[in-house]
């Protein structure tokens, strides 16, 4: 489709172990974010790329995450040694510039759990 | 405090009621203002925008309160298809600082 599409859906994972997630953004689409939901939350901001860029990650709760955006089309989201604490959804979202907060446009989400 | 606070409810209300929900956000240098509804285990998409003027949408009505810094969302006529959860977000430059949400449920 012609949407944001991250995979995986679903991920679980046992403690300690490293995690990647994906994010497809919309064709064209030169902003990316990367949000992270925890149960009865609001999407907490992680970081935001502008192309390959990252224009502002201070979102990242330590350093044991990191995302890159290599080509600025796909993004990868790493968390290394992962805590039960890591356990939320991970949204991506796209906009066609930083300017355009009223077509942020989400993927489904991955599901992140850590056991 | 938060920078955007919201009832987090669970508000129940009868099918063909109207319902109100309130935001309140902290930083005055804030630029534009939405609301989106969230369904169990989806991501949440764009209900509507919110204007300074109010602006109105079918049986949705948003209203933006710059000086007291405060948003409402009102729901007319009440659907079972309205039951979700209704986020509250607030964006300055690129940054959109999310409310935690309203969880609205309508009974039959």
């Amino acid at each position: 489709g012609a949407g944001v599409s991250q995979t995986p859906s679903n991920k679980v994972t046992e403690k300690g172990k490293y995690v990647e997630l994906r994010c497809d953004p919309i064709s064209g689409h030169t902003a990316l974010y990367w949000y992270r939901q925890s149960l009865g939350q609001g999407p907490e901001f992680l970081i935001y790329f502008q192309g390959t860029g990252a224009a502002d990650d201070s979102g990242l709760p330590n350093d044991r995450f990191f995302a890159v955006r290599p080509e600025g089309s796909v993004s990868t989201l790493k968390i290394q040694r992962t805590e039960r604490g890591d356990s939320a959804v991970y949204l991506c979202a796209s906009t066609p510039a930083q300017d355009s907060g009223n077509t942020i446009y989400f993927g489904e989400g991955s599901w992140l759990t850590v056991v | 405090r938060k920078e955007v606070e919201q009832d987090p409810g669970p508000f129940n209300v009868p099918e063909g009621a109207t319902v109100a929900f309130n935001c309140t956000y902290s930083n005055s240098a804030s630029q534009s203002f939405f609301w989106y509804r969230q369904d169990c285990r989806k991501e949440p998409k764009l209900l509507m925008s919110v204007y300074s003027s109010g602006n109105e949408d079918g049986r949705f009505t948003a209203q933006l309160n710059r000086a007291s810094q405060y948003i409402s969302l009102l729901i007319r006529d009440s659907k079972l298809s309205d039951s979700a959860t209704y986020l509250c977000v607030v964006r300055s430059n690129y940054q959109l600082i999310w409310g935690a949400g309203t969880k609205l449920i309508i009974k039959p």
